[in-house]
């Protein structure tokens, strides 16, 4: 059965703080790892892995794809309150099927 | 980017009623949408992909009766949830695949808040 692991499920921090979140997981036909950052509303888009060793940047949040260990890391660097949110982990099944999820990380920074 | 529309983001209803969630894309074709379900605190929950011009395929557990999913165009899905009860409440959220950067990358709506009374 495919699933997509997340830990911490929650984490609070003070800012400032670099956080380390990891998302592992096992499905067939592997095609890609996403990850989505949701506050109160939609999940919006962060980042798409497709190749191991390969980091993807973007300001303070950063991502990087293991593929022989199956998992991934978002760091976030100097963390601020408005990173408050659910991450998600996302995995595509192969073209034209499914994104798996993980059960997401609850991030609460604090002033 | 793509950009994709969910409406209404609020209603509620009175049980025994159906209610119509629409979810459009705005600047691209999605044959493929997926509809999923949020219970407060928790993931995504997927409960059909809504495939265009067939019918949509339900995860386990999720009453194709009770849900309805209609694809009519490539820019179009929606979601009925007929005779809805109080345990019918929920976050409902649309996503449609979308191509970015060569890759497939998932386009959320706003999401769909769900009061039943």
């Amino acid at each position: 059965e495919d699933k997509v692991v997340q830990s911490p499920l929650s984490l609070v921090v003070h800012e400032g703080d670099t956080v380390t979140l990891n998302c592992s997981y096992e499905v067939t036909n592997f095609r890609s790892l996403l990850w989505y950052k949701q506050e109160k509303k939609a999940p919006t888009f962060l980042f798409m892995l497709t190749s191991s060793g390969i980091e993807k940047k973007s300001g303070r949040l950063s991502s990087i794809l293991d593929k022989k260990e199956l998992f991934s890391i978002l760091n976030i660097t100097a963390t601020q309150t408005g990173d408050s949110a659910i991450y998600l982990c996302a995995v595509e099944k192969g073209y034209g099927q499914n994104f798996v999820f993980g059960p997401g990380t609850r991030l609460s920074v604090l002033p | 980017g793509a950009v994709v529309s969910q409406h209404p983001s609020w209603v509620i209803c009175k049980s025994g009623t159906s209610v119509k969630i629409e979810c459009r894309s705005l600047d691209f074709q999605a044959t493929t949408m997926f509809w999923y379900r949020q219970f407060p605190k928790q993931s995504l929950m997927l409960m059909a992909t809504s495939n265009e011009g067939s019918k949509a395929t339900y995860e386990q557990g999720v009453e194709k009766d009770k849900f309805l999913i209609n694809h009519a165009s490539l820019t179009l899905s929606t979601l009925t949830v007929t005779s809805a009860h109080p345990e019918d409440s929920s976050f409902y959220i649309c996503s449609a695949r979308s191509r970015q950067g060569g890759a497939n990358v998932l386009t959320f709506g706003a999401g769909s808040r769900l009061t039943v009374l």
